[in-house]
């Protein structure tokens, strides 16, 4: 157990619905970062928050949003889904990273079907 | 632009040395990274290099030249648990110091 805890691991949905993807970081960090990581391929970096406060934005699309609560817990929204959405989205959480991190400690995923 | 590569697959014998290289194109340099995933999991920090030269952790060891833009990790000693998906990164100036990484190696290890 990393102590990054990511809820629901698994999730089947339909096109055009939307969900949210939620997070607990790991005891003490600051610093909640999203990633999604579609069949086969690298890890694609969404977004960075740091103490509620967004601090990086990646390749996140429009339709996607994320937040960070003030008891450090995070939230993905994927809205208006697409069936290439359908993918494994990672949240890591790191000590440092007001200006990103080099060690990261990952959840286990959420694993995205759209059908 | 930025740009990280890396083998797609490397296969090695049990109990065996396998080298991992990647070479890397930035802009700023922050240090590199390197991560395990086995199939279905997570990834899972290895190593890090900040400075040139070879950081050694167990049967794991990673290297970095900054003047070359490139990098490796070394497995020694391979086990079949070592069989699993290894991705270099590398925090990046124009990413907003965000992790950039490698589309990842596979490492298929024969007993």
């Amino acid at each position: 157990d990393s102590g990054v805890t990511q809820t629901p691991k698994h999730l089947i949905t339909a096109t055009g619905q939307r969900v949210t993807l939620r997070c607990s970081p790991r005891s003490g960090d600051l610093s909640v970062y999203w990633y999604q990581q579609s069949l086969d391929q690298g890890l694609q970096f969404l977004i960075q928050y740091y103490n509620g406060e967004e601090r990086a934005k990646g390749n996140i699309l429009e339709r996607f949003s994320a937040q960070q609560f003030p008891d450090l817990h995070s939230e993905l929204n994927l809205s208006s889904l697409e069936l290439g959405d359908s993918a494994l989205y990672f949240c890591a959480s790191s000590v440092e990273g007001y200006s990103g991190a080099n060690v990261l400690t990952f959840g286990a995923g959420s694993r995205l079907t759209v059908l | 632009g930025q740009s990280l590569e890396q083998p797609s697959e490397v296969t090695a014998v049990e109990g065996a040395i396998v080298q991992i290289n990647c070479t890397y194109q930035t802009s700023g340099f922050y240090g590199l990274s390197w991560y395990q995933q086995h199939d279905g999991g997570a990834p899972t920090f290895l190593s890090y290099n900040g400075l040139d030269g070879l950081e050694e952790t167990g049967r794991f060891s990673s290297f970095l030249s900054r003047s070359d833009s490139y990098g490796y990790l070394l497995l020694q000693e391979l086990q079949m648990k070592d069989s699993a998906s290894y991705f270099c990164a590398v925090r990046d100036l124009d990413s907003n110091y965000q992790l950039i990484w490698g589309a990842g190696t596979k490492l298929i290890i024969k007993p």
